[in-house]
């Protein structure tokens, strides 16, 4: 079964540093999303993309985060000066059009995740 | 879309079955209820979708009365490796629509 990969699996970092997480979305898919966990609290939407724009972001979404869908396969997320709430798991999802049979069109499908630590 | 209400956790043991209720007293014409799984330091993965009625796959059967008010997944004979979160979801169909999680509902199944 085709899966999301993401990059990398756990990132530390200094506040005030630039971070970018990588995605690799299933192939065929033209819907992409970020969205974040932190330790012990609920999975949070960021943002959606499609067509090469953003569709809808959240208000977390503010400007130090950029997305952008540099070539055909991957999608990243960038933070631009991270801090200390930014420490989170960053998941990134990908939908559409096609879904194996019984499974839903607009089924999301995660990647692992990349564990974001901010020192 | 407004949020679910399922129970914080629920504790079981292998081989019995599990039901998970979800109340969504406001849930709209366009709603869909999809339920999806989360283990520990994974991304939640996608289990069961439906609208009315009662929907079976290979993994849990889902059940959603006439009045839409709430729904109740149904996992049979679950063993140690069930131990997740579980989300009910109101969803819409068609693409790029976000995904709004609640805290879920915690399932520790034992030996």
């Amino acid at each position: 079964e085709p899966e999301v990969t993401q990059t990398p699996s756990h990132q530390v970092t200094q506040m005030g540093q630039e971070v970018i997480l990588r995605c690799v979305p299933i192939s065929n898919h033209l819907y992409f999303y970020w969205y974040r966990q932190i330790l012990g609290q609920k999975v949070e939407f960021l943002v959606s993309f499609y067509n090469n724009e953003i569709s809808e972001k959240s208000e977390i979404f503010d400007d130090q985060f950029s997305v952008e869908r540099p070539d055909g396969s991957n999608f990243t997320l960038k933070i631009r000066s991270t801090k200390l709430e930014d420490s989170a798991m960053y998941f990134c999802a990908s939908s559409g059009p096609r879904s194996p049979s019984g499974v839903p069109q607009e089924t999301q499908y995660f990647g692992p995740g990349t564990r974001l630590l901010v020192l | 879309l407004a949020k679910t209400t399922q129970p914080i956790s629920m504790d079981s043991y292998e081989g019995q079955e599990v039901n998970i209720t979800c109340s969504h007293n406001n849930i709209a014409t366009n709603d869909y209820i999809t339920w999806y799984q989360q283990f520990p330091s994974q991304g939640p993965r996608f289990i069961i979708q439906g609208y009315k009625t009662k929907v079976t796959n290979e993994v849990a059967s889902l059940f959603i009365p006439a009045d839409r008010k709430s729904s109740t997944l149904s996992l049979p004979r679950v063993s140690l490796s069930d131990t997740a979160v579980y989300y009910c979801l109101r969803t819409l169909t068609g693409g790029g629509n976000k995904l709004t999680f609640g805290t879920g509902t915690q399932l520790k199944v034992e030996l």
